[in-house]
């Protein structure tokens, strides 16, 4: 099993940019989410989705966007990229809800300038 | 928003020595996780403890909830150079969702 995956690793954007963060799982984890990790700030829920179809938002979610046509995939959408949004963004899932032990991609390191 | 205080924020000690870390909250969490993460990866489950006054131990780890569920220790025996990471608690205050505190950043001089 390749657990998490997410691409790219890194990327570089220009303020107004989108983009499209990947991530998949085949653990056929019905729980899927998207953090962003600041310094000093932890890890921020942004979206996540309990299954296939349905999908909810976080604690910071402005200008971002999610769908999860089929349980292995959740891309992150950056709508108009801004330098607020330069950070480290894991995506993770989970066997049922999101207090369940989470598994981490190795994350994306996107800087917007 | 629950928040969720690790302390401290930093720590470097030697390899050998016992150390502690921290997570507060003035909330209850209904369970409460910890994950350790190293440099560009993603965080990775150490333990979850969910009955207040809990105490789990793993190899050199002791977890530790606190029995009125606001509060959690985790103590590492002669620390280990492979110790070294980001320590970051993560509650559920009975939404489904996971809060994560801070970190504490350990290092570990070998």
């Amino acid at each position: 099993n390749a657990g998490v995956t997410q691409t790219p690793k890194f990327q570089v954007l220009k303020t107004g940019q989108s983009m499209t963060l990947q991530c998949a799982q085949d653990m056929n984890h019905e729980y899927m989410s998207w953090y962003r990790q600041d310094p000093g700030m932890g890890l921020r829920l942004i979206h996540y989705s309990v299954g296939a179809g349905i999908t909810d938002q976080g604690e910071v979610p402005n200008g971002y966007n999610v769908s999860r046509s089929t349980t292995e995939d959740f891309p992150l959408r950056l709508l108009s990229a801004a330098p607020s949004q330069t950070s480290v963004y894991f995506c993770a899932s989970s066997r049922t809800t999101g207090n369940y032990e989470q598994y981490f991609g190795p994350g994306t390191r996107l800087t917007v300038t | 928003t629950q928040l969720l205080e690790q302390s401290p924020q930093f720590l470097s000690i030697q390899e050998g020595e016992n150390l502690t870390v921290y997570c507060n909250s003035s909330s209850v969490f209904s369970s409460l996780q910890w994950y350790r993460q190293e440099p560009g990866e993603g965080p990775v489950l150490l333990v979850t403890v969910v009955t207040g006054g809990e105490v789990k131990k793993l190899k050199r780890l002791t977890l530790q909830f606190g029995d009125a569920r606001k509060d959690s220790s985790l103590h590492i025996t002669a620390a280990q150079p492979g110790d070294t990471g980001l320590y970051l608690c993560a509650g559920d205050f009975g939404n489904e969702k996971l809060t994560f505190g801070t970190g504490t950043r350990l290092t570990i001089i070998p």
